[in-house]
């Protein structure tokens, strides 16, 4: 069963740009979430979607948005980018919304994204 | 809020000796731990996980956690590491409706 898929995997982009990135779930998954991973400040929660619908966001500023659709995939969207957004960004997919009990998680690789 | 504490950010061990990561939380209620390992280069992989049963669980390569809820915690051990080891570990908890992780920790094992 292929893992959880996310594009691209590297990209460089200048400040006040806006940056879309892609991620496929497990097959059969139907929630998808999001985090920020930097050396500072660890691995933080963006947002989550299940059913298209989301569910659960983190605390970033309205700057980063996302989406799912019907087939599960998502994206999410940064805007106005600022040097502070580069960090790894990961996606995460489970069969049912995570925070239920008895769920696992699995991650992509991530997005690598440089602002500069 | 609920948090998640690993209090050693960075560790450094030789080959063969015992290893255990320490990961304490704050929540009351009923809680499903995980630790994640990050090798260099690679995604977050699952190494264990515990959801509710025995308290001592055992993971992939060699990894086991043991959860004492009295303590809040969710130490994860392994009797004795090899250089392959060396990656970044997470703790992650999840309470209520949020799954909430630990700022890491750094393993290096010398050869």
């Amino acid at each position: 069963k292929a893992g959880v898929t996310q594009t691209p995997r590297y990209l460089i982009k200048t400040r006040g740009q806006q940056v879309t990135l892609s991620c496929s779930p497990i097959s059969g998954h139907r929630s998808v979430s999001w985090y920020q991973q930097t050396p500072g400040q660890g691995l933080q929660f963006l947002f989550e979607y299940f059913s298209e619908t989301q569910r659960n966001k983190g605390n970033f500023p309205g700057r980063f948005s996302g989406r799912q659709f019907s087939n599960s995939r998502s994206e999410m969207n940064v805007s106005t980018l600022e040097l502070g957004d580069s960090a790894l960004y990961l996606c995460a997919s489970s069969p049912t919304t995570s925070y239920i009990s008895g769920n696992t998680i699995y991650f992509g690789e991530g997005s690598w994204l440089t602002v500069v | 809020a609920q948090s998640v504490s690993q209090h050693n950010h960075h560790v450094i061990l030789s080959e063969a000796a015992s290893l255990e990561l320490g990961c304490n939380y704050s929540y009351g209620g009923t809680v499903n731990l995980f630790w994640y390992v990050q090798y260099p280069g690679q995604h977050l992989q699952l190494l264990l996980k515990y959801f509710s049963g025995d308290p001592l669980v055992k993971g992939i390569k060699g990894f086991e956690a043991e959860f004492i809820k009295s303590k809040f915690s969710f130490n994860l051990r392994k009797p004795s590491v090899q250089w392959s080891d060396t990656a970044e570990y997470f703790c992650a908890v999840r309470a209520g409706n949020m799954l909430t992780f630990g700022g890491g920790t750094r393993l290096m094992v010398k050869p």
